[in-house]
């Protein structure tokens, strides 16, 4: 059981090139989440989708676009990268929104922007 | 905003010591309470989800307890191990909120020696 897969693992950009960070899930849950992990300030939500057709904006969602394609898949697009976005991009999905919402998280996608 | 603080931030004992890991919370309206787990350079790995209505949750030598009223949490870990070496996180979700957007505390980084 794969649960929580993000692609790619590991990228480089430039800044003012753009990409997208892959997720998928394979557990049937209805939301799913964007965070960020930067030292010192811990894992920080940048976009949640509550549901499939539905996306919200986090604490830090500015410079970040989302698209929740399918109940499986919920991608992060960055237009023109910044330095100030090299982090460690986690996804991460749960059953739904309600009290048993436990989080289950992807390893993560390692990004520097030069 | 739910704000999540862990103490100690680093923590290092020779094995087979008893340990307890703290987290405080500051809006205690909340219907759960996750733990993670995370080793270098992976993603998180979550070991318990605490409901409100439980105060109290068992994975092995784990059990991790639950105090709304006092905005606290502890992650109990019993005859420590060297494979318990990590980063501990603890995460909160929006105060009354059951969407599962989670807010975390920067982590209590474990090192148990041999």
């Amino acid at each position: 059981n794969a649960g929580v897969t993000q692609t790619p693992k590991f990228q480089v950009l430039k800044t003012g090139q753009s990409m997208t960070l892959q997720c998928a899930q394979d557990m049937n849950h209805n939301s799913m989440y964007w965070y960020r992990q930067d030292p010192g300030m811990g894992l920080r939500l940048i976009y949640y989708s509550a549901s499939e057709g539905t996306t919200d904006k986090g604490e830090v969602p500015n410079g970040y676009n989302v698209s929740r394609l399918n109940k499986r898949e919920f991608s992060l697009r960055l237009e023109s990268a910044a330095p100030s976005q090299t982090s460690v991009y986690f996804c991460a999905s749960s059953e739904a929104p309600g009290m048993n919402t436990e989080a289950f998280f992807g390893q993560g996608t390692r990004l520097t922007v030069v | 905003k739910q704000e999540v603080t862990q103490i100690p931030a680093a923590l290092s004992v020779p094995e087979g010591e008893n340990l307890v890991l703290n987290c405080s919370f500051t809006d205690s309206a909340i219907y759960n309470l996750q733990w993670f787990r995370q080793d270098p350079g992976k993603g998180l790995t979550s070991l318990l989800l605490i409901q409100s209505s439980q105060r109290e949750q068992t994975s092995g030598r784990l059990n991790a307890s639950l105090d709304k009223s006092s905005g606290r949490s502890t992650l109990y870990i019993a005859a420590s191990q060297p494979g318990d070496s990590a980063t501990y996180l603890c995460a909160a979700p929006d105060r009354g909120s059951t969407l599962g957007r989670l807010y975390f505390g920067r982590g209590t980084q474990l090192t148990v020696w041999p």
